[in-house]
C-alpha cells in the first residue's frame, strides 16, 4: 500500500458524459501527478500540481482538466468522453515538486467508456 | 522530444536465474534521471531503482542492478536470483531535470518467471 488513494476503482460511463476522478496523496506529500495508461498510448503523463498550483503539463486533452485543493487532494475531470478515453488513470504523489523524487502511485481508476 | 524504447515486449526466465531487461532512450540533455518501475498484476506502479545521469556508479537495490551506459543512451535492468514475485510489467522511464513534462515511459516489458 503506497498511501495514495484513488476513487472510484472502476467507472463505466457513456460517450459524451463527464466524470471526476479523485486522488488523495500520501500524508505530507505536496505534489500530485496524473497519468493515463492505455493499450495503444502506453503510460502518458497528463499533468502535475504542486501545493495547489499547476507545475507541469503533458499530453492532456483540452476536454480534461484537473485541480488540487487546499487539503492537497486532487481531482481529474474528463468531459465529452470518447471511446478512446477508456484507460487506467493513475495518480502519484511525491514530497516535493520534481519527478526526481520518488513518486508513489495509487492503485488507479479503470475508466470504461461505452 | 525525449523517447524511451523497450525493445523486448516479453521476457521469460527460470526461477533463480538472472535476466536483463533492455531500455534505450533518446535525449540531447545531459542532466536527467532514469527509473525502472514495476507493475505487478495488482496494477500498482512500484519504483524499483533510480539512476542519476551524472553518477557514474551503477545503482543497485538488493537483487536489482542497472547497467547505465550514458554515451550509448542505454539503461538495462538486471534481476538476479529471479523470484516468482518478480513477475510483472517493467517500465523504463526518463526525466529531464530542466523540463516540466513529468516522466516519459517506455512501452514496457512483460516479465514471466517460470517455476
Amino acid at each position: 500500500d503506497s498511501g495514495v488513494t484513488q476513487t472510484p476503482k472502476h467507472l463505466i460511463t457513456a460517450t459524451g458524459q463527464r466524470v471526476t476522478l479523485r486522488c488523495s496523496p500520501r500524508s505530507g506529500d505536496l505534489s500530485v501527478y496524473w497519468y493515463q495508461q492505455s493499450l495503444d498510448q502506453g503510460l502518458q503523463f497528463l499533468i502535475q500540481y504542486y501545493n495547489g498550483e499547476e507545475r507541469a503539463k503533458g499530453n492532456i486533452l483540452e476536454r480534461f482538466s484537473a485541480q488540487q485543493f487546499p487539503d492537497l487532494h486532487s481531482e481529474l475531470n474528463l468531459s465529452s468522453l470518447e471511446l478512446g478515453d477508456s484507460a487506467l488513470y493513475f495518480c502519484a504523489s511525491s514530497l516535493w515538486g520534481t519527478p526526481m523524487n520518488e513518486q508513489f502511485f495509487g492503485p488507479g481508476t479503470r475508466l470504461t467508456v461505452l | 522530444a525525449q523517447t524511451v524504447t523497450q525493445s523486448q515486449p516479453e521476457m521469460s526466465v527460470q526461477e533463480a536465474e538472472t535476466v536483463t531487461l533492455s531500455c534505450t532512450y533518446d535525449t540531447s540533455e545531459s542532466d536527467y534521471y532514469l527509473f525502472w518501475y514495476k507493475q505487478p498484476p495488482s496494477r500498482q506502479m512500484i519504483l524499483v531503482i533510480r539512476q542519476e545521469a551524472y553518477k557514474q556508479q551503477n545503482a543497485t537495490e538488493n537483487r536489482f542492478s542497472v547497467n547505465f551506459q550514458k554515451a550509448a543512451k542505454s539503461f538495462s535492468l538486471k534481476i538476479s536470483d529471479s523470484q516468482l514475485g518478480d513477475a510483472a510489467m517493467y517500465f523504463c522511464a526518463y526525466f529531464w531535470k530542466g523540463g516540466a513534462d513529468g516522466l516519459t515511459f517506455g512501452k514496457g516489458t512483460h516479465l514471466i518467471i517460470q517455476p
